[in-house]
């Protein structure tokens, strides 16, 4: 059971444009979603993160959108540039009581962006 | 500061051959993680360490599977014997706390059983 689904494998878009990646979930526990950005050949490298309690989180070009009641979040690049062109994936955790989450991450199944010159 | 290290990055064997992956993680980092990221899939965690003491290890199958972090630094993942399904990419990571977001994974071992 896929408990965090990205169903687009795959994206394209113009540089400069908005790039726009969707993750869904199913697991209700989840409070804590995080995108990790993976090159060929490298290990995923965090992206951007957003606790349950919020429904935006932005850093720069990203900006991570959390709607719970759709147990839907989704990243933007904006504006999105060649070097972005890799695997993105969507990850979810549950936090522990007080506040800190288990550490145990559910992946989806990544988005490869390509971003055109 | 060095990234995690992983070795070997490439790794061929024929079914039923026994494979040990090796994980050195970030100085000072207390907790490892083992991976397995099959084609086409997002990474699905095997075993969490706190230091020496595997505090999750619900996902390794442990008829063949075995994992240990002597002096809860360096890490070692064993399949043993490897079937075909075993293809993949086995990624440790590592964090100094507890935090998701502080996990820093090193570049994997692409295994391919024959």
């Amino acid at each position: 059971d896929q408990q965090v689904k990205q169903n687009s494998p795959s994206l394209s878009v113009q540089e400069g444009r908005i790039s726009i990646l969707n993750c869904d979930y199913t697991n209700s526990m989840f409070d804590y979603f995080l995108w990790y950005k993976k090159y060929p050949a490298e290990g995923p490298t965090f992206l951007i993160s957003i606790s349950s309690i919020k429904d935006k989180n932005e850093d720069g070009r990203f900006t991570v959108f959390l709607n719970k009641s759709a147990k839907h979040l989704s990243l933007h690049i904006v504006p999105s540039q060649p070097g972005d062109s890799a695997v993105y994936f969507c990850a979810a955790s549950e936090s522990s009581a007080g506040g800190t989450s288990y550490g145990k991450l559910t992946f989806g199944q990544g988005t490869i962006l390509t971003v055109h010159p | 500061e060095a990234g995690v290290v992983q070795s070997p990055r490439y790794k061929i064997i024929e079914k039923k051959q026994p494979v040990a992956f090796w994980c050195n993680p970030i100085s000072g980092h207390n907790t490892l993680y083992w991976y397995r990221q099959n084609l086409g899939q997002g990474p699905e965690l095997l075993i969490r360490y706190e230091n020496e003491e595997a505090v999750d290890d619900s996902q390794l199958p442990k008829d063949r599977f075995s994992a240990e972090r002597l002096k809860g630094v360096d890490s070692t993942l064993k399949i043993q014997p490897a079937e075909l399904g075993d293809s993949a990419v086995y990624l440790c990571a590592s964090s100094s706390t507890w935090g998701v977001e502080t996990q820093y994974f090193g570049p994997g071992t692409r295994l391919l059983v024959l």
